[in-house]
């Protein structure tokens, strides 16, 4: 089955500097890959997500790339700022398949 | 609309114990699951449903039911409540993982089990 690896557990950056999170997947029949967003004690909040037909995609402050020759996918968050200090989750799933697999998280760190 | 509503948000149980995990959506979403999420750790897929009457296990299924009598409402029972059951669960929804859509998640519920 799918198996999600995300890297690093823990990132910490300078606010205003940009911060990369990077994931990798198993299987090469995976067409969807969301990024959620967990503030401490609260719920995973979707905040971006890419198909496999599409190698980037942005949203203002943030990119996602896939590149699907090495199964990887990766978060860009550029000018970071404190409110951007939360735990990242990607995720990859097959659209025939009814299940999301997980990375285990990024702890991202804003300093002042 | 309230979205994904979880009940109750907080609960303590003994060992051995049974109860039942409350989850409602009112945005007519086809498919609900039913996540568990132990610190350092990513969420793991306990059951889904693709529609009322449906259901599959997920990831790690064992010591939990469901049930998916209505389009709204997914409920999850733990059985037999054991320690390595303390965990922050949270339900989900999305109107068609077929589609990739994406998933709205409840506030959650903290089950502490001693």
């Amino acid at each position: 089955g799918e198996n999600v690896e995300q890297h690093p557990s823990t990132l910490s950056v300078q606010e205003g500097d940009s911060a990369v999170i990077k994931c990798t997947y198993s299987d090469s029949a995976s067409n969807y890959f969301p990024w959620y967003k967990q503030e401490l004690g609260k719920r995973p909040q979707l905040i971006i997500d890419i198909r496999s037909n599409v190698g980037e995609k942005k949203d203002q402050r943030i990119a996602v790339t896939l590149n699907k020759t090495a199964k990887h996918f990766s978060l860009h968050i550029t000018e970071t700022q404190p409110e951007d200090s939360a735990v990242y989750f990607c995720a990859a799933s097959i659209e025939s398949n009814y299940q999301l697999i997980w990375g285990a998280g990024t702890k991202l760190i804003i300093k002042p | 609309n309230a979205g994904v509503t979880q009940t109750p948000k907080f609960q303590v149980l003994k060992t051995g114990q049974s109860m039942t995990l409350q989850c409602a959506q009112d945005m007519n979403h086809e498919y609900m699951s039913w996540y568990r999420q132990d610190p350092g750790m990513g969420l793991r897929l306990i059951h889904y449903s693709v529609g009322a009457g449906i259901t599959d296990q997920g990831e790690v299924p064992n010591g939990y039911n469901v049930s998916r009598s209505t389009t709204e409402d997914f409920p999850l029972r733990l059985l037999s409540a054991a320690p390595s059951q303390t965990s922050v669960y949270f339900c989900a929804s999305s109107y068609s993982l077929r589609s990739n859509q994406p998933q709205h998640f409840g506030d959650g519920t903290r089950l502490s089990i001693l």
